[in-house]
């Protein structure tokens, strides 16, 4: 079955500190990978996703991750945090193995101190 | 006014209670999503729909029912509220155009069952 770990569960950074957040997947194939935000009281908002292509994918607010087959990993990248990134980060992935729905890894709970 | 709108935001009601939860969208999308978010557990799907007359079943869909009374409205039912169905719900849409697992997301429903 397929599955997302988010192997972290906290992670605090300072204010201007480069971010790196984790996500490994397990699949057959190459899924459908994204990575949501949750400010809090908000909704899920997509910050960006692959499909294919370039393994190195932009996104909004300044984010990026990269797609790694070999570790079937799907970081999430921000070289310099600001204090309104506090919030949780969701990791899901789809398979067309699978019906296309989209699986969310457990979150992780970004802080971020000045 | 947002895209995708739930009703109540939040609610308490006791064990065996029937509670409703509603959701209308002004996005046009075809595609409807009913997920519930526990702390360290991430989203997982409950029910999802792709057009007014097709229902499926996610992950978790025991103890829930669902109805699409028309293209932007889906409602979840919990026809015997128990304390375990104590979570935030999420209703989501996707346009199948978009490729999977782009979705939006309302502002979520915190039900509270005692």
């Amino acid at each position: 079955a397929q599955s997302v770990t988010q192997p972290d569960i906290h992670i605090t950074v300072s204010e201007g500190a480069s971010l790196e957040l984790r996500c490994n997947y397990s699949y057959g194939a190459t899924p459908y990978l994204f990575w949501y935000v949750q400010s809090p009281g908000q909704g899920l908002q997509l910050l960006l996703k692959y499909f294919s292509g370039d393994t190195l994918v932009q996104g909004i607010k300044g984010f990026e991750a990269e797609f790694k087959r070999s570790q079937s990993s799907f970081n999430l990248r921000k070289p310099s945090v600001h204090w309104s990134d506090a919030a949780e980060y969701f990791c899901a992935v789809a398979a067309m193995e699978y019906g296309n729905k989209l699986v969310f890894g457990a979150g992780t709970i970004l802080r971020v101190k000045s | 006014d947002a895209d995708v709108t739930q009703t109540p935001r939040n609610r308490i009601t006791k064990t065996g209670k029937r509670i409703m939860l509603e959701c209308s969208q002004t996005k046009g999308h075809d595609r409807m999503y009913w997920y519930r978010q526990d702390p360290g557990l991430g989203l997982r799907l409950i029910y999802y729909s792709f057009d007014v007359k097709d229902i499926n079943k996610g992950e978790i869909s025991d103890g829930y029912s669902v109805s699409r009374q028309a293209q932007a409205k889906f409602s979840l039912s919990l026809e015997s509220a128990i304390p375990n169905q104590t979570a935030l719900y999420f209703c989501a849409t996707s346009d199948a155009d978009r490729g999977p697992g782009e979705l939006f997301f309302g502002e979520g429903s915190r039900l509270t069952v005692l």
